[in-house]
């Protein structure tokens, strides 16, 4: 069963902090990789998307990492702000879904001022 | 600004009732999709539409209806069937399906509740 995990489910940070999320899925013949972001009450949006052939895809303090052979991507988040909290989702899309997204269930960050 | 609207925010359903829910994109995407999203849960996809006058059902379809007359809308009904229907419902939408380069882009969601 082609699965998507995320642990922890909560993690909760001091302002400054650079952090890591973690992802892993669980077959690596995949399209792309996804992280989306999700405050309380509203949709996703999305942060990074990384292709099948790529490594990383950057984009300001946020840093995505793309490593198939182990099944695990992984979000860093340079200098943590009270502003970044929120939910971070990871999404796969496998080959042979026709477009449909594998979701991990979301790691809840609190930065703490 | 181009993007996704769905409406209402919320919304109710009493015992016996169809609802529906509005999805409106403006992106000109031809992909457009709807999950459902239960507390401490991932996403789960309902159903999802190529082109106009096609869809196909998701995961968990049953309880649901969807059609596609214009491109830019896809709506939602839950019906009667759907026995547990309280849930964050998201509407999203992509170029097309299949683009391993093009993400995928949500509206704010409805919260539907049984009264």
């Amino acid at each position: 069963k082609q699965e998507v995990t995320q642990i922890p489910a909560a993690l909760s940070v001091p302002e400054g902090e650079n952090l890591v999320l973690n992802c892993s899925f669980t077959d690596s013949a995949i399209y792309n990789l996804q992280w989306f972001r999700q405050d309380p009450g509203k949709g996703l949006t999305s942060l990074l998307l990384i292709q099948s052939s790529q490594r990383e895809q950057t984009s300001g303090r946020l840093n995505a990492s793309l490593d198939k052979s182990s099944g695990r991507s992984t979000l860093y988040i340079a200098a943590s702000q009270p502003g970044d909290s929120a939910t971070y989702l990871c999404a796969v899309l496998y080959t042979g879904a026709n477009s449909k997204l594998t979701f991990g269930k979301g790691i809840t960050l609190s930065v703490r001022p | 600004d181009g993007g996704i609207t769905q409406s209402p925010k919320y919304l109710f359903r009493k015992e016996g009732q169809n609802v529906t829910l509005s999805c409106e994109q403006n992106l000109n995407h031809d992909a457009m999709y709807w999950y459902r999203q239960d507390p401490g849960q991932g996403l789960r996809l309902i159903y999802y539409s190529q082109i106009v006058n096609d869809f196909q059902k998701g995961d968990i379809a049953e309880g649901y209806s969807v059609s596609r007359e214009k491109k830019e809308s896809f709506p939602l009904t839950v019906t009667s069937a759907q026995k547990n229907p309280t849930a964050f419902y998201l509407c999203a939408s992509s170029i097309s399906l299949g683009q391993s380069n093009q993400p995928q882009h949500f509206g704010d969601g409805t919260r539907l509740s049984i009264l």
